[in-house]
């Protein structure tokens, strides 16, 4: 199957600090890239989609000055958190979309293996 | 919008028997997708099994099946013979199918499925 990847896995950083968390799809391309938080025991919450070439749509009460998206090639998308607070210490997920079946029209999302961000 | 409702945020079954876990949903889209996803301990999702909307037929992977009622938008997933690695988190997601629609995926809350040996 396909590989995303998300670097780095752990980052603790200060709070007023910017923090970059990469996506990278290994083995294929990805148009669409999509950003989700997790919080603990709790479920994942989609926070935007990363459009390759274009601006980030994002999710209703997501801010996106605090929360930039970048997807400059078909494998890399970044988030940045930009003046990090305590409160956004959490478990980001990113997800990347083949190109899909050209037949069924379907097409599948690969999870990256997500990473623990800690504000202190 | 679309919503997706896991009402057992816990489970538990004994290794080697069969457990069922239950969600419904709610759209006004003909068209979609359903899946199953776990989550282990490591925090990678791991797609487990998915259905489209337009097959009458449940799908079927290994050990893993669901009951798929779409008039009464129902999406169980079934796990036989149960084994200790299938202790993780499922969630229980929905995808437009729309030419042109959102492929952006809707999540239940999940349950903590326990395996006790």
């Amino acid at each position: 199957g396909a590989v995303v990847s998300q670097h780095p896995s752990r980052v603790i950083c200060k709070s007023g600090t910017s923090v970059k968390i990469e996506c990278r799809s290994l083995d294929f391309q990805a148009t669409t890239m999509f950003w989700y938080r997790q919080f603990p025991k709790k479920s994942l919450m989609l926070m935007a989609t990363s459009n390759e070439g274009s601006k980030a749509t994002y999710e209703q009460g997501v801010e996106k000055d605090k929360f930039l998206i970048n997807h400059a090639s078909l494998t890399l998308s970044t988030l940045t958190v930009t003046s990090a607070h305590p409160e956004d210490s959490s478990f980001y997920i990113c997800s990347a979309r083949d190109w899909g079946d050209y037949r069924s029209g379907y097409n599948e999302q690969f999870f990256g293996p997500g990473t623990r961000l800690t504000v202190l | 919008a679309q919503t997706v409702t896991q009402s057992q945020p816990e489970m538990s079954v004994q290794e080697a028997e069969t457990v069922t876990l239950s969600c419904t949903y709610d759209t006004s889209e003909s068209d979609y997708y359903l899946f199953w996803y776990k989550q282990p301990p490591s925090r990678q999702m791991i797609l487990v099994i998915r259905q489209e909307a337009y097959k009458q037929q449940n799908a079927t992977e290994n050990r893993f099946s669901v009951n798929f009622q779409k008039a009464a938008k129902s999406f169980s997933l079934k796990i036989s013979d149960s084994q200790l690695g299938d202790a993780a988190m499922y969630f229980c997601a929905y995808r437009s199918a729309l030419q042109g629609g959102s492929e952006k995926l809707v999540f239940g809350k999940g349950t903590k499925l326990t395996v006790n040996p």
